[in-house]
């Protein structure tokens, strides 16, 4: 069964910097798993931020940038903002049986 | 503006079905595929399935695969996942996603619940 695995939780300080990974249990993320990634807050709908590693959607604040970080698809804030706080997800597509699956998600709190 | 939106919330009783709608707007609904994605309380986004709008093909994850139908009517530019045999464990939000994953629709709540 394959997973994909993101950091429960993480913590920044207003204005700070950092980095979501998200891990196939299949091996190295490669830009052939097209990742992308979404924030959601609480009783929204996941919200689009980055699609195929690393491009915006046009409503994607400058801050947001993805990336390939040592054999994962990485997200990172850079000058986080207090309504940066929400969960993050990744989401990397396979093909085959099961073409698409989601990371577990990472809480993100600002402090 | 591309808009994704859902039928209201269920109620269902354990081995019921249950029947959610997506209706697209602000594109040429044909153009792109929908994929159903479920979210249980607390837990991460599950995929479901997928249907292309163009010629109604599915393809469905092996976990829901003798549950679920995903349907559509390109006539009313909507799509419908049925889900059938509910369990409690089904209680969840349903959402509905263009096949790029740039828009979603707003999330139906099913609570099943004897």
């Amino acid at each position: 069964q394959t997973v994909v695995t993101q950091e429960p939780s993480l913590t920044v300080s207003p204005g700070g910097t950092v980095t979501l990974t998200c891990a196939s249990s299949t091996g190295a993320v490669t830009s052939d798993y097209y990742p992308n990634w979404f924030q959601q807050k609480p009783g929204q709908a996941p919200r689009a931020l980055i699609y195929s590693t690393n491009n915006k959607h046009s409503w994607t604040p400058a801050r947001f940038s993805g990336s390939l970080l040592g054999g994962k698809a990485a997200l990172t804030l850079s000058g986080v903002q207090p309504e940066d706080e929400a969960d993050y997800y990744c989401l990397l597509y396979y093909g085959g049986a099961l073409p698409v699956v989601f990371g577990g998600g990472t809480k993100l709190t600002v402090l | 503006q591309v808009q994704l939106v859902q039928s209201g919330a269920e109620v269902k009783k354990p081995g019921a079905s249950v029947k959610v709608s997506c209706k697209a707007s602000g594109y040429t609904f044909t153009t792109y595929a929908l994929h159903w994605v479920r979210q249980a309380p607390g837990q991460r986004l599950e995929w479901m399935g997928w249907i292309k709008a163009d010629n109604g093909s599915t393809k469905y994850s092996q976990k829901f695969q003798d549950r679920v139908t995903i349907t559509r009517d390109t006539s009313a530019n909507t799509a419908y996942m049925e889900l059938n045999s509910l369990k409690s464990e089904d209680t969840a939000f349903y959402y509905c996603a263009r096949s790029d994953f740039s828009y979603w629709g707003q999330g139906t709540l099913v609570t099943v619940s004897s």
